[in-house]
């Protein structure tokens, strides 16, 4: 079955503690890209990846890192989080290239930064 | 950056009933896209519009290209509980959906 798997579900943690946020898509899309999203502010993207080892920063990049190393894994990186950065997280794969392009959305990442 | 204004922002009607919501702005898109999202799930796909004035069925929801491709609109016919969601609108630029720019969204709920 086609997806993005985004790990954990669910994660609570504490202002400053390194956190790591996996993706990985198993339909050999070349484009990922990592959003969040907020009441009252819908989707915005934080990074996103044209291919392996090309990384670019999205409307919000501040306080996240990202790699993409290998073409079906995109992590997301938060150094030292803060309360501000509490938020829903999504991974986002696509298959760029004709007039039919769609993002496969994962199921989303909740974190709460105390 | 380009926005695109969604509304109404929330919208509650009884089963049965149709609706028309909107995705506008003041930027040309090359496509425009609408998801779905449920509670607890990532958006999903419903349609992409790529020409001005160009119409899409999708069962009982009806998309529609503004004629200068900056806007959009859905329509839903007898709504159903289960199009109870979030309803977004994307818009690309130049075929580079890399730069997708997301609405904040439609809540929809759908009363039996």
């Amino acid at each position: 079955e086609a997806q993005v798997t985004q790990n954990p579900r669910y994660l609570i943690t504490v202002t400053g503690k390194k956190l790591t946020v996996t993706c990985s898509q198993n339909m050999n899309h070349e484009y990922m890209s990592w959003y969040r999203q907020d009441p009252g502010l819908g989707l915005r993207q934080i990074y996103y990846s044209m291919n392996v080892e090309v990384t670019d920063k999205g409307d919000v990049p501040e306080g996240y890192k990202v790699s993409r190393k290998e073409k079906r894994n995109f992590p997301l990186i938060l150094e030292s989080p803060s309360p501000n950065q509490t938020s829903l997280y999504f991974c986002a794969s696509m298959d760029r290239g004709g007039s039919n392009e769609k993002l496969f959305f994962g199921s989303g990442t909740q974190l709460s930064v105390l | 950056t380009q926005l695109l204004e969604q509304s109404p922002q929330f919208l509650s009607i009884q089963e049965g009933e149709n609706l028309t919501v909107y995705c506008n702005s003041s930027s040309v898109f090359s496509s425009l896209q609408w998801y779905r999202q449920e509670p607890g799930e990532g958006p999903v796909l419903l349609v992409t519009v790529v020409t001005g004035g160009e119409v899409k069925k999708l069962k009982r929801l009806t998309f529609q290209f503004g004629d200068a491709r900056k806007d959009s609109s859905l329509h839903i016919t007898a709504a159903q509980p289960g199009d109870t969601g979030l309803y977004l609108c994307a818009g690309g630029i130049g075929g580079a959906n890399s730069k997708l720019t997301f609405g904040k969204g439609i809540t929809l709920s759908v009363r039996p």
